[in-house]
């Protein structure tokens, strides 16, 4: 397999339960993120992970919980969530998070379409 | 803080007719970079071009080019003779240089092709 790989590519769920979203990389990047997309907004950041720590959290609510166990995987747990919350989650990748002299190119994978009933 | 606006929320043309995708940013750095992704229906998102504000070259990619112009800050994307195939969303996007690799989207143009 090649590229970014996400599962479930659909996800219908209930407020009370608790799911993960799996991401996968096979480029051999180090930085790794998952956005939001919702109908009315634009794509918007979570979290990044760059050599499996945690460097961004941009105000996620708790009920999502990003999980880096290795550079090649990236997970994202729900669990008591809103119907707001339904959603495309995009999972990418690149070389590296910090390039003092560029930026690197973000991979994307074909997203997890979630809906919370 | 920066912005992305591409204020064509959608564009429907007919076969081999040219289209311009529209974006301005906004920006207080002086170095920064701007992307250009293709959000097909499938819906990974794909990249097409990358340019830093440093080089204000037009570029062509086959039917693809792109005209950046600092002096208007705006990052426009034009398909030539527009194929069915191109129908997608199109997100411009903005990097800062130095504040890591996160990208700020416009909130997209979807083109539809008709034949």
């Amino acid at each position: 397999e090649t590229g970014v790989t996400q599962t479930p590519r659909h996800l219908v769920m209930g407020m009370t339960n608790k799911k993960s979203l799996k991401c996968e990389q096979h480029l051999g990047h180090n930085a790794m993120y998952w956005y939001k997309q919702s109908a009315k907004k634009p794509l918007e950041l979570m979290f990044v992970y760059s050599l499996e720590e945690r460097v961004e959290n941009n105000s996620v609510p708790s009920r999502f919980s990003p999980e880096c166990p290795n550079s090649s995987h990236l997970f994202l747990h729900l669990h008591t969530l809103q119907p707001e919350d339904s959603a495309l989650y995009l999972c990418a990748s690149s070389q590296a998070y910090f390039e003092a002299s560029g930026a690197n190119v973000l991979t994307f994978g074909a997203g997890s379409r979630l809906t919370v009933l | 803080a920066q912005k992305v606006t591409q204020a064509q929320t959608e564009i429907s043309v007919v076969e081999k007719e040219d289209v311009t995708l529209d974006c301005v940013y906004e920006t207080r750095d002086t170095t920064y970079y701007l992307f250009w992704y293709k959000q097909p229906p499938s819906g990974e998102l794909v990249f097409l071009i990358r340019r830093n504000s440093f080089d204000e070259q037009n570029e062509i990619s086959g039917r693809y080019s792109w005209n950046f112009q600092k002096s208007t800050s705006s990052f426009n994307f034009t398909i030539t003779a527009s194929q069915v195939v191109d129908s997608a969303v199109y997100f411009c996007a903005l990097i800062r240089n130095n504040a890591g690799n996160m990208l700020t989207f416009g909130g997209g143009t979807r083109l539809m092709v008709k034949p």
